[in-house]
Protein backbone atom coordinates (compact mmCIF):
# COMPACT_ATOMS: atom_id res chain seq x y z
CA UNK A 1 0.00 0.00 0.00
CA UNK A 2 0.74 3.67 -0.33
CA UNK A 3 1.06 4.19 3.58
CA UNK A 4 1.85 2.65 6.99
CA UNK A 5 -0.81 0.13 7.39
CA UNK A 6 -1.92 -0.72 11.19
CA UNK A 7 -4.03 -3.83 12.54
CA UNK A 8 -5.99 -3.95 14.31
CA UNK A 9 -7.90 -0.56 14.28
CA UNK A 10 -9.56 -1.29 17.58
CA UNK A 11 -8.74 -3.75 20.17
CA UNK A 12 -10.53 -4.36 23.63
CA UNK A 13 -9.62 -7.13 25.70
CA UNK A 14 -9.87 -7.59 29.25
CA UNK A 15 -7.36 -7.12 31.74
CA UNK A 16 -4.58 -9.76 31.60
CA UNK A 17 -5.19 -11.07 28.36
CA UNK A 18 -1.97 -10.90 25.91
CA UNK A 19 -2.26 -8.86 22.49
CA UNK A 20 -0.54 -8.56 19.58
CA UNK A 21 -0.56 -4.70 17.54
CA UNK A 22 0.41 -5.04 13.54
CA UNK A 23 2.71 -2.45 11.61
CA UNK A 24 3.23 -3.23 7.78
CA UNK A 25 5.64 0.05 7.02
CA UNK A 26 5.58 1.52 3.69
CA UNK A 27 7.45 -0.82 1.47
CA UNK A 28 11.59 0.49 1.02
CA UNK A 29 11.28 1.77 4.53
CA UNK A 30 14.46 0.61 6.89
CA UNK A 31 13.47 2.65 10.16
CA UNK A 32 10.65 1.54 12.04
CA UNK A 33 9.31 3.10 14.94
CA UNK A 34 6.32 2.13 17.90
CA UNK A 35 5.13 4.94 19.99
CA UNK A 36 2.36 5.33 22.69
CA UNK A 37 -0.29 8.32 22.41
CA UNK A 38 -2.38 8.30 25.78
CA UNK A 39 -5.69 10.55 25.44
CA UNK A 40 -5.06 14.29 24.68
CA UNK A 41 -1.56 13.53 25.42
CA UNK A 42 2.18 13.72 23.65
CA UNK A 43 3.46 10.79 21.70
CA UNK A 44 5.48 8.38 23.84
CA UNK A 45 8.55 6.33 22.35
CA UNK A 46 8.40 2.85 22.34
CA UNK A 47 10.94 0.95 20.44
CA UNK A 48 12.93 1.72 17.15
CA UNK A 49 14.11 -0.58 14.23
CA UNK A 50 17.15 0.53 12.29
CA UNK A 51 18.19 -2.11 9.52
CA UNK A 52 19.84 -4.76 10.16
CA UNK A 53 21.29 -2.81 13.58
CA UNK A 54 20.05 -4.03 16.61
CA UNK A 55 16.88 -2.27 18.09
CA UNK A 56 16.75 0.53 20.18
CA UNK A 57 13.85 -0.67 23.29
CA UNK A 58 14.78 2.25 25.17
CA UNK A 59 11.12 3.40 25.17
CA UNK A 60 9.55 -0.12 26.14
CA UNK A 61 8.11 0.86 30.05
CA UNK A 62 8.31 -2.35 31.19
CA UNK A 63 9.30 -6.41 30.31
CA UNK A 64 5.45 -6.92 29.15
CA UNK A 65 6.24 -5.14 26.20
CA UNK A 66 8.33 -6.41 23.37
CA UNK A 67 8.40 -6.10 19.24
CA UNK A 68 10.21 -7.85 16.60
CA UNK A 69 10.32 -7.26 12.79
CA UNK A 70 10.85 -9.94 10.81
CA UNK A 71 12.54 -9.91 7.47
CA UNK A 72 13.05 -6.05 7.90
CA UNK A 73 9.39 -5.31 6.84
CA UNK A 74 6.50 -6.16 8.88
CA UNK A 75 6.48 -5.56 13.17
CA UNK A 76 5.05 -6.77 15.70
CA UNK A 77 4.15 -5.41 18.96
CA UNK A 78 3.06 -7.74 21.84
CA UNK A 79 2.17 -6.45 25.16
CA UNK A 80 1.74 -9.40 27.65
CA UNK A 81 -0.96 -9.64 30.69
CA UNK A 82 -2.12 -6.20 29.91
CA UNK A 83 -3.16 -3.85 32.42
CA UNK A 84 -5.72 -1.16 32.44
CA UNK A 85 -2.64 1.58 31.97
CA UNK A 86 -1.77 0.24 28.85
CA UNK A 87 -5.08 1.81 27.25
CA UNK A 88 -3.81 3.90 24.48
CA UNK A 89 -3.68 4.58 20.87
CA UNK A 90 -0.08 2.37 19.48
CA UNK A 91 1.58 4.62 16.58
CA UNK A 92 3.78 2.86 14.07
CA UNK A 93 5.38 4.98 11.66
CA UNK A 94 7.94 4.66 9.21
CA UNK A 95 10.90 6.62 7.64
CA UNK A 96 13.06 5.95 4.40
CA UNK A 97 15.98 5.41 5.92
CA UNK A 98 17.55 5.64 9.17
CA UNK A 99 18.26 9.01 10.90
CA UNK A 100 17.12 11.69 13.02
CA UNK A 101 16.79 13.59 10.47
CA UNK A 102 13.88 11.64 7.76
CA UNK A 103 10.68 12.47 7.93
CA UNK A 104 8.49 9.81 9.78
CA UNK A 105 5.43 8.63 8.45
CA UNK A 106 2.47 7.61 10.48
CA UNK A 107 -0.17 4.44 10.51
CA UNK A 108 -3.84 5.56 11.71
CA UNK A 109 -3.16 3.79 14.71
CA UNK A 110 -4.23 0.84 17.11
CA UNK A 111 -6.53 1.75 20.00
CA UNK A 112 -6.28 -0.55 22.58
CA UNK A 113 -8.47 -0.63 25.13
CA UNK A 114 -8.17 -2.96 28.70
CA UNK A 115 -11.28 -4.09 30.59
CA UNK B 1 15.64 15.06 32.31
CA UNK B 2 15.71 15.97 29.05
CA UNK B 3 12.60 16.79 27.41
CA UNK B 4 10.98 18.89 24.79
CA UNK B 5 8.80 21.46 26.07
CA UNK B 6 6.38 23.57 24.11
CA UNK B 7 3.20 26.24 25.21
CA UNK B 8 0.82 26.84 25.27
CA UNK B 9 -0.70 23.47 25.60
CA UNK B 10 -3.90 24.95 24.15
CA UNK B 11 -5.08 27.54 22.07
CA UNK B 12 -8.41 28.81 21.54
CA UNK B 13 -8.52 31.14 18.65
CA UNK B 14 -11.28 33.04 16.18
CA UNK B 15 -10.87 32.41 12.40
CA UNK B 16 -8.92 35.35 11.13
CA UNK B 17 -6.68 35.79 13.99
CA UNK B 18 -2.54 34.67 13.81
CA UNK B 19 -1.61 31.63 15.79
CA UNK B 20 2.09 30.86 17.28
CA UNK B 21 3.39 27.85 19.41
CA UNK B 22 6.76 27.99 21.04
CA UNK B 23 8.82 24.61 20.85
CA UNK B 24 11.84 24.84 23.36
CA UNK B 25 14.36 21.79 24.21
CA UNK B 26 16.87 21.43 27.52
CA UNK B 27 19.82 20.56 25.04
CA UNK B 28 21.02 21.59 21.60
CA UNK B 29 19.42 19.70 18.81
CA UNK B 30 20.72 19.11 15.16
CA UNK B 31 17.51 19.74 13.24
CA UNK B 32 14.09 19.72 14.54
CA UNK B 33 11.06 18.68 12.82
CA UNK B 34 7.26 19.77 12.80
CA UNK B 35 4.57 17.46 12.76
CA UNK B 36 0.18 18.35 12.57
CA UNK B 37 -2.33 15.96 14.00
CA UNK B 38 -5.97 16.47 13.54
CA UNK B 39 -8.62 15.42 15.50
CA UNK B 40 -9.10 11.23 15.66
CA UNK B 41 -5.72 11.46 13.29
CA UNK B 42 -2.05 10.41 13.28
CA UNK B 43 0.88 12.55 12.98
CA UNK B 44 1.54 14.32 9.50
CA UNK B 45 5.57 15.58 8.58
CA UNK B 46 4.87 19.65 8.01
CA UNK B 47 8.70 20.30 8.10
CA UNK B 48 12.11 20.48 8.90
CA UNK B 49 14.63 23.08 9.81
CA UNK B 50 18.03 21.99 10.25
CA UNK B 51 20.17 25.70 10.12
CA UNK B 52 20.40 28.58 12.82
CA UNK B 53 18.43 30.89 12.58
CA UNK B 54 16.66 28.95 9.65
CA UNK B 55 13.36 30.46 8.69
CA UNK B 56 10.89 28.21 6.46
CA UNK B 57 7.56 29.37 5.02
CA UNK B 58 4.48 26.97 3.72
CA UNK B 59 1.60 29.48 2.57
CA UNK B 60 0.15 30.83 5.58
CA UNK B 61 2.77 28.61 7.96
CA UNK B 62 5.70 29.82 9.21
CA UNK B 63 8.46 27.65 10.83
CA UNK B 64 11.93 29.16 12.51
CA UNK B 65 14.84 27.58 14.15
CA UNK B 66 16.58 29.65 16.79
CA UNK B 67 20.00 30.69 16.46
CA UNK B 68 21.55 28.40 19.37
CA UNK B 69 18.84 25.46 17.73
CA UNK B 70 17.20 25.03 21.07
CA UNK B 71 14.07 26.52 20.26
CA UNK B 72 11.40 26.90 17.28
CA UNK B 73 8.63 28.52 16.68
CA UNK B 74 5.30 27.82 14.28
CA UNK B 75 3.11 30.86 13.57
CA UNK B 76 0.03 30.75 11.32
CA UNK B 77 -1.38 33.74 10.00
CA UNK B 78 -4.96 34.45 9.59
CA UNK B 79 -6.37 30.80 11.07
CA UNK B 80 -8.92 28.73 9.56
CA UNK B 81 -10.96 25.85 10.30
CA UNK B 82 -8.53 23.73 8.79
CA UNK B 83 -6.07 24.66 10.98
CA UNK B 84 -7.65 22.36 13.74
CA UNK B 85 -5.34 20.07 15.31
CA UNK B 86 -2.53 19.21 17.87
CA UNK B 87 1.21 20.57 16.25
CA UNK B 88 4.05 18.50 17.53
CA UNK B 89 7.69 19.66 17.59
CA UNK B 90 10.12 16.70 17.60
CA UNK B 91 14.04 16.46 17.77
CA UNK B 92 17.00 13.52 18.58
CA UNK B 93 16.96 15.03 21.96
CA UNK B 94 18.95 12.21 23.42
CA UNK B 95 21.29 12.45 19.78
CA UNK B 96 21.78 8.91 17.79
CA UNK B 97 18.45 8.60 15.72
CA UNK B 98 15.53 8.82 17.20
CA UNK B 99 13.13 11.59 17.89
CA UNK B 100 11.52 13.17 20.77
CA UNK B 101 8.23 14.67 20.22
CA UNK B 102 7.35 17.46 22.13
CA UNK B 103 4.42 17.88 24.27
CA UNK B 104 2.10 19.66 21.43
CA UNK B 105 -0.03 22.54 21.19
CA UNK B 106 -3.84 21.90 20.77
CA UNK B 107 -4.87 24.24 18.36
CA UNK B 108 -9.07 25.29 18.13
CA UNK B 109 -10.17 27.92 15.16
CA UNK B 110 -13.83 28.97 15.96
CA UNK B 111 -15.86 30.65 13.37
Amino acid sequence: GAGVSQSPSNKVTEKGKDVELRCDPISGHTALYWYRQSLGQGLEFLIYFQGNSAPDKSGLPSDRFSAERTGGSVSTLTIQRTQQEDSAVYLCASSLVTGSNQPQHFGDGTRLSIL
Amino acid sequence: GQQVMQIPQYQHVQEGEDFTTYCNSSTTLSNIQWYKQRPGGHPVFLIQLVKSGEVKKQKRLTFQFGEAKKNSSLHITATQTTDVGTYFCAGPLEGGNKLTFGTGTQLKVEL
